[in-house]
């Protein structure tokens, strides 16, 4: 069974410029979260989606928003890129509802957006 | 604010040993922890969890061990084997939060031949 893809693997982008990253679950997996993780630290949550609805939303700059689909795909779009946005996003899906208890997530090898 | 926190940023054991990586975290809500492990280039994969009810869970190679008094969670891998070499993250959940995890800042651990 293929795993969490997301695409695409690397991407150069320029100040003020917009940006779409994308994500499929693993099949039969109904929630999606992402999360940026920058050189040096862990992983930060930003979007939770569930059934394409928002559940979740980490301390992130409206310059964030998500979105899922009706096939459960995902995408994270990031308006006016500043420098501070260069990281690697993680994309993970989850079986369960965001409800439920002890439900691992499982994540995409990333994408990693450099801003220059 | 960081609520999770690990603070080796490496550790090196020799082949066959114990590894042991620490995490330290100060939200007593917090509920539900896990361990990933990281390869270069690739997404942090799931290793093992523990939940709050319980102070140990165990799964072949790998021990994780919860001293919710002490706000402490550790991860033991015996033997330890050079494939192990990895970035190891911890993380915990807020009860109810549903997924929104909390992240350590990783220690990389290598295994020596």
């Amino acid at each position: 069974d293929a795993g969490v893809t997301q695409s695409p693997t690397h991407l150069i982008k320029t100040r003020g410029q917009h940006v779409t990253l994308r994500c499929s679950p693993i099949s039969g997996h109904k929630s999606v979260s992402w999360y940026q993780q920058v050189l040096g630290q862990g992983p930060q949550f930003i979007f939770q989606y569930y059934e394409k609805e928002e559940r979740g939303r980490g301390n992130f700059p409206d310059r964030f928003s998500a979105r899922q689909f009706p096939n459960y795909s995902s995408e994270l779009n990031v308006n006016a890129l500043l420098l501070g946005d260069s990281a690697l996003y993680l994309c993970a899906s989850s079986l369960f509802p965001p409800s439920s208890y002890n439900s691992p997530l499982h994540f995409g090898n990333g994408t990693r957006l450099t801003v220059t | 604010d960081q609520q999770v926190k690990q603070n080796s940023p490496s550790l090196s054991v020799q082949e066959g040993r114990i590894s042991i990586l620490n995490c330290d975290y100060t939200n007593s809500m917090f509920d539900y922890f896990l361990w990933y492990k990281k390869y270069p280039a690739e997404g942090p994969t799931f290793l093992i969890s523990i939940s709050s009810i319980k102070d140990k869970n165990e799964d072949g190679r790998f021990t994780v061990f919860l001293n919710k008094s002490a706000k402490h969670l550790s991860l033991h891998i015996v033997p330890s084997q050079p494939g192990d070499s990895a970035v190891y993250f911890c993380a915990a959940e807020l009860s109810n939060t549903g997924n929104q995890f909390y992240f350590g800042t990783g220690t990389s651990l290598t295994v020596i031949p």
